[in-house]
């Protein structure tokens, strides 16, 4: 267990709705990451949080949104979802913000868009 | 900008035999390693990483790697395959100054017994 708490871990919306996924970072970890993982891109870069301040952002939709709040668990928002947006999420945490900090996942959400 | 590349899809090997997985990377600047490996229906989990210092990096589950900065490679080993190491696994890195992470696109370690 790595201590980093994602829910829901299974989710299944239509087309066209919107979406959050909860993202509980490990004790103590003030840095929080967001991955898409699917079978065509593999596993890309969404957006880092520091501390409640966005700190990095990677291939993240419009569409998509996140937050970091006070008590450091961040959200993801995914809205007018499309059948593309079908994969796995998975928020990571970290101790600190610098390069050479290895990162603690989640299990990940997995959203079926139907 | 920063890539990293797996050329292998699937690794096969015997237990028992050493394996390697194969990881390339480019990076401006000093570049930091790192190997995570994923089991079916689980996140990453971190293995190893490389900063600054011996190129030979130990880390969990008995994994090594090697990082060779003119080959500008961090190939993963393991003297002695376990079935149980069978799992999909990721070669990333990041640069002096930078928050993303880039992962590999993952290469599946497939251990026979």
């Amino acid at each position: 267990d790595s201590g980093v708490t994602q829910t829901p871990k299974h989710l299944i919306t239509a087309t066209g709705q919107r979406v959050t996924l909860r993202c509980s970072p490990r004790s103590g970890d003030l840095s929080v990451y967001w991955y898409q993982q699917s079978l065509d891109q593999g596993l890309q870069f969404l957006i880092q949080y520091y501390n409640g301040e966005e700190r990095a952002k990677g291939n993240i939709l419009e569409r998509f949104s996140a937050q970091q709040f006070p008590d450091l668990h961040s959200e993801l928002n995914l809205s007018s979802l499309e059948l593309g947006d079908s994969a796995l999420y998975f928020c990571a945490s970290s101790v600190e913000q610098g390069p050479y900090t290895e990162a603690f996942f989640g299990q990940g959400t997995r959203l079926t868009v139907v | 900008a920063q890539s990293v590349a797996q050329p292998e899809d699937q690794v096969n090997v015997a237990e028992g035999n050493p394996l390697t997985v194969k990881c390339t990377y480019s990076v401006s600047g000093n570049p930091y390693l790192f190997w995570y490996v994923q089991y079916p229906n689980r996140g990453l989990q971190f293995l190893l990483k490389y900063i600054t210092g011996d190129n030979l990096v130990k880390g969990s589950y008995g994994f090594e790697a090697e990082f060779n900065k003119s080959q500008t490679s961090f190939h993963l080993k393991k003297p002695s395959a376990l079935v149980s190491d069978s799992a999909l696994y990721f070669c990333a890195v990041r640069n002096t100054g930078g928050f993303k992470t880039i992962f590999g696109a993952g290469t599946r370690l497939f251990v026979k017994a």
